[in-house]
């Protein structure tokens, strides 16, 4: 069974543009989570989606958001990118919500560069 | 939500020796537990999970131990091999609105 994809995998754009990522879970799967990575930071859950319905959000800006479609995709979007907002973006998938405790399993992010 | 911190930032063991890697956790409202190994350039890869109704699980060279009372979490790796240098990471669900929570990790380096 495939795993995780995200695309792209690295993304450079400059300060005040948006960005929109894109991240395939693993079939079957209908719980996609969003994660930001920094070294500063860490990795922080940015929001959850389950059957196209945002179940949760983390304590991140309203310029942070996502969506997710009836196959279960899921894109996140920044706008107005401030210098900050570069990170690894990662998604996760799980076959049930979050809330279930199942596992989590990662793709393999994507590199945002903010200049 | 309340954090998942580790212990240590950096652990350099010799090939071949048993490693320990240890978090502390600080929710007790937490009852399912995961590590995951981070390799440069990549995703967390899932290594082992744990609820809390067991104080021990086992995998393929990889133990996870829970310690409630303490609010302890370690990862035992034995007989490390160089492909297990990476940043380890201790998550933890606690069936809240936060997501995962992650503690910093720590980066465990093979010596030869």
């Amino acid at each position: 069974k495939a795993g995780v994809t995200q695309t792209p995998r690295y993304l450079i754009k400059t300060r005040g543009q948006q960005v929109t990522l894109s991240c395939s879970p693993i079939s079957g799967h209908r719980s996609v989570s969003w994660y930001q990575q920094t070294p500063g930071q860490g990795l922080q859950f940015l929001f959850e989606y389950f059957s196209e319905t945002q179940r949760n959000k983390g304590n991140f800006p309203g310029r942070f958001s996502g969506r997710q479609f009836s196959n279960s995709r899921s894109e996140m979007n920044v706008s107005t990118l401030e210098l900050g907002d570069s990170a690894l973006y990662l998604c996760a998938s799980s076959p049930v919500a979050a809330s279930y405790q199942e596992t989590q399993y990662f793709g393999p992010g994507t590199r945002l560069l903010v200049l | 939500g309340e954090s998942v911190g580790l212990h240590l930032p950096t652990l350099s063991v010799q090939e071949g020796d048993n490693s320990i890697i240890n978090c502390a956790y600080s929710n007790s409202a937490s009852d399912y537990f995961i590590w995951y190994k981070q390799e440069s350039g990549k995703g967390p890869q899932f290594i082992i999970d744990i609820r809390s109704n067991m104080d021990k699980r086992q995998g393929q060279r990889v133990t996870v131990l829970l310690n409630k009372t303490v609010k302890h979490l370690s990862l035992q790796i034995a007989a490390t091999q160089p492909g297990d240098s990476a940043v380890y990471f201790c998550a933890e669900n606690g069936g809240g609105a936060d997501g995962l929570t992650f503690g910093k990790g720590t980066h465990l380096i093979i010596q030869p």
